[in-house]
């Protein structure tokens, strides 16, 4: 199977700050990597799929990169709707989630 | 406009079963592959099960293999799991979720439903 571990699991950061959410893979997944945001006691939403690849519809403060093992979410400016869960998905075998990066009021 | 809409949840004793329905709308279900997603009470994303586009092939995680079977009646629009077996460890909300490729499988997820909240417990 194919671990996704995700840092930090919890970020405190304020309006206007850059973010990065970092994902490793346990071993290679080329660019088949999706991020998704979610908020308390809703589903998830899809922001960025094949690493970096924009959603239609997400704005574009959000932004992914990487490609192997190592994979980045940064959001340019952290903006009040942003405060929310994110997780990261392989889907080169089976599909495994990362555990989740908190973000929330500093 | 794209929706997934599940039901059928509810509290269930250990060893009981219940089945999940995905009623979908503003797509053509026989067109998309469709996953069962859930998330345990404060816990993370785990994924459970993939059903193809006409329902002949599927995949289950280990932790459900031989007790939980997704099905599909694209006919009526509608995906479903059946979980027999239920575990304390089952209790989750499930989601449902569509693959965007249309016929095939790009491999995320770019709609899903609302949940549906699954308790196991005696």
């Amino acid at each position: 199977d194919i671990q996704m571990t995700q840092s930090p699991s919890t970020l405190s950061a304020s309006v206007g700050d850059r973010v990065t959410i970092t994902c490793r893979a346990s071993q290679s997944i080329s660019k088949w990597l999706a991020w998704y945001q979610q908020k308390p006691g809703k589903a998830p939403k899809l922001l960025i799929y094949e690493a970096s690849s924009l959603q239609s519809g997400v704005p574009s403060r959000f932004s992914g990169s990487g490609s192997g093992t190592e994979f980045t979410l940064t959001i340019s400016s952290l903006q009040p709707d942003d405060f929310a869960t994110y997780y990261c998905q392989q889907y080169t075998i089976y599909w495994t989630f990362g555990r989740g990066t908190k973000v929330e009021v500093k | 406009e794209v929706q997934l809409v599940e039901s059928g949840g509810g509290l269930v004793q250990p060893g009981g079963s219940l089945r999940l329905s995905c009623a979908v709308s503003g797509f053509t279900l026989s067109s998309y592959w469709m996953h069962w997603v859930r998330q345990a009470p404060g816990k993370g994303l785990v994924w459970v099960s993939r059903s193809n586009s006409d329902g002949r092939t599927t995949y289950y995680a280990d932790s459900v293999k031989g007790r939980f079977t997704i099905s599909r009646d694209n006919a009526k629009n509608t995906l479903y799991l059946q979980m027999n077996s239920l575990r304390v460890e089952d209790t989750a909300v499930y989601y449902c979720a569509r693959d965007p490729a249309v016929g095939a499988t790009n491999g995320y997820f770019d709609y899903w439903g609302q949940g549906a909240l699954v308790t196991v417990s005696s």
